[in-house]
């Protein structure tokens, strides 16, 4: 069956960097997009990035694109988010998912059909 | 302000239909998808592109779309409904082309 684990949250001060791990199974890696999904505390959904299937088309949310750069290794089956400049508005548990489609082109989600657990990322001094 | 619209809230009683909107102008060419999720846990994918419902959930979860409006039904309301239903689609745009509605609580009385 389809696993996402993500890891790497934890307590961090603001202004500095972090970087989420997710590492997939159950499924061919490579061949689907995979989203980065976070849920701030008291908060609806919100789609942070996506990454195509073969890593080449890169999409961001507007509130986190410069700081946050979203990778993949399809050798190793992980997903990777590197988020710099961290503030209190980043605050909240990160969520890897996998879309149904390759999200190569338009329409680049065509649902996304498994979840990890979440991990949790709370910046404070 | 959120390009989905959905109803904060909706409220039925067990046994009864609930019925969940969500509304915007990217609606009108683009699906809809539908997410469960409870406190704690991973959402769950409950209908993709409108009206398909995923392997292992049950059929009293339909889907429709019309317009700019899509729209979760859930027969039959049991209490393990009760959950925040979110509302997805895609934006044609490369910047934020990926977009969630506010989410709705459905209580079960």
């Amino acid at each position: 069956q389809v696993e996402l684990v993500e890891s790497g949250g934890g307590v961090v001060q603001p202004g500095r960097s972090l970087r989420l791990s997710c590492g997939a199974s159950g499924f061919t890696f490579g061949s689907h997009g995979m989203h980065w999904v976070r849920q701030a505390p008291g908060k609806g959904l919100e789609w942070v990035a996506l990454i195509s299937f073969d890593g080449r088309n890169k999409y961001y949310a507007d509130s986190v694109k410069g700081r946050f750069s979203v990778s993949r290794d399809n050798s190793k089956s992980t997903l990777y988010l590197q988020m710099n400049s961290l503030g209190a508005e980043d605050t909240a548990t990160y969520y890897c998912a996998k879309d149904i489609s390759g999200s190569y082109s338009f329409p680049v989600s065509g649902g996304i059909d498994h979840w990890g657990q979440g991990t949790l990322v709370a910046v404070s001094s | 302000s959120y390009e989905l619209t959905q109803p904060p809230s909706v409220s039925v009683s067990p046994g009864q239909t609930a019925r969940i909107t969500c509304s915007g102008d990217t609606l009108s060419n683009q699906r809809g998808h539908w997410y469960q999720h409870k406190a704690g846990q991973a959402p769950i994918l409950v209908m993709y592109k409108d009206t398909e419902r995923p392997s292992g959930i049950p059929d009293r979860f339909s889907g429709s779309s019309s317009g700019t409006t899509v729209t979760l039904t859930i027969s039959g309301v049991q209490a393990g409904d009760e959950a925040d239903y979110y509302c997805q689609s895609t934006v044609n745009r490369d910047s934020d082309p990926v977009v969630f509605g506010g989410g709705t609580k459905l209580t079960v009385l």
